[in-house]
């Protein structure tokens, strides 16, 4: 697609269910990110693939939190028993790899009630 | 968590003005970028400096990355309506696609 698509835009879910989030990224780019954004902070690192594997996923939180890409372009983001300190917006961005700059889609704004 | 600090945290500017935003870490950074925020909206990438002491110019934006690599700067002339958002600053630690720390970032208010 002409850019990168984040479904759902919104999500509302309970205090311990399972969510996932899907990012489809720019086609034929190979790094895949998935940032997460505090309301008035900055997007903080969660994880970042290049191709199927995850290169690094030092920044997600907790073992409820797993992000998947299983082949190399679609990702999703899954986290389970939900808390509501995990509300937030979820961005996914891609790049072509190595050091080009990359493009975020819009997010998904994920509340835990 | 985040290790960038970013000042000043809100502007407000009379549309014309200049402005001026910078950010600095404790640590070495290889790349550093800015980025501008919309409410709804992913940040979009405004402008990307690779080398210390390298100046970068995007139209009225202007950006440097510091000798130390521990700083930068971007500079916005002549403001516009437009230029409302928040402003943000990243780094990047390692040479390739690494991911990017985020500054808190600077709100762009321009009052008529």
């Amino acid at each position: 697609g002409a850019g990168v698509s984040q479904t759902p835009s919104n999500k509302v879910t309970e205090k311990g269910k399972y969510v996932e989030l899907r990012c489809d990224p720019i086609s034929g780019h190979t790094a895949l990110y998935w940032y997460r954004q505090s309301l008035g902070q900055g997007p903080e690192f969660l994880i970042y693939f290049q191709g199927t594997g995850a290169a690094d996923d030092s920044g997600l939180p907790n073992d409820r939190f797993f992000a998947v890409r299983p082949e190399g372009s679609v990702s999703t983001l899954k986290i389970q028993r939900t808390e509501r300190g995990d509300s937030a917006v979820y961005l996914c961005a891609s790049s072509k790899g190595g050091s080009y700059g990359y493009t975020f889609g819009s997010g998904t704004r994920l509340t835990v009630v | 968590g985040q290790q960038l600090n970013q000042s000043p945290q809100s502007m407000f500017i009379q549309e014309g003005e200049d402005v001026s935003m910078n950010c600095t870490s404790s640590s070495i950074f290889n790349t550093w970028l800015w980025y501008k925020q919309e409410p709804g909206e992913g940040p979009v990438l405004l402008i990307a400096l690779y080398k210390a002491g390298e100046l970068t110019s995007n139209g009225r934006l202007t950006a440097q990355f510091g000798i130390t690599r521990k700083d930068s700067f971007l500079n916005i002339s002549a403001s516009i309506p437009s230029d409302v958002g928040i402003y943000f600053c990243a780094g990047r630690r390692g040479g390739g696609a690494d991911g990017l720390t985020f500054g808190k970032g600077t709100h762009l208010i321009i009052q008529p």
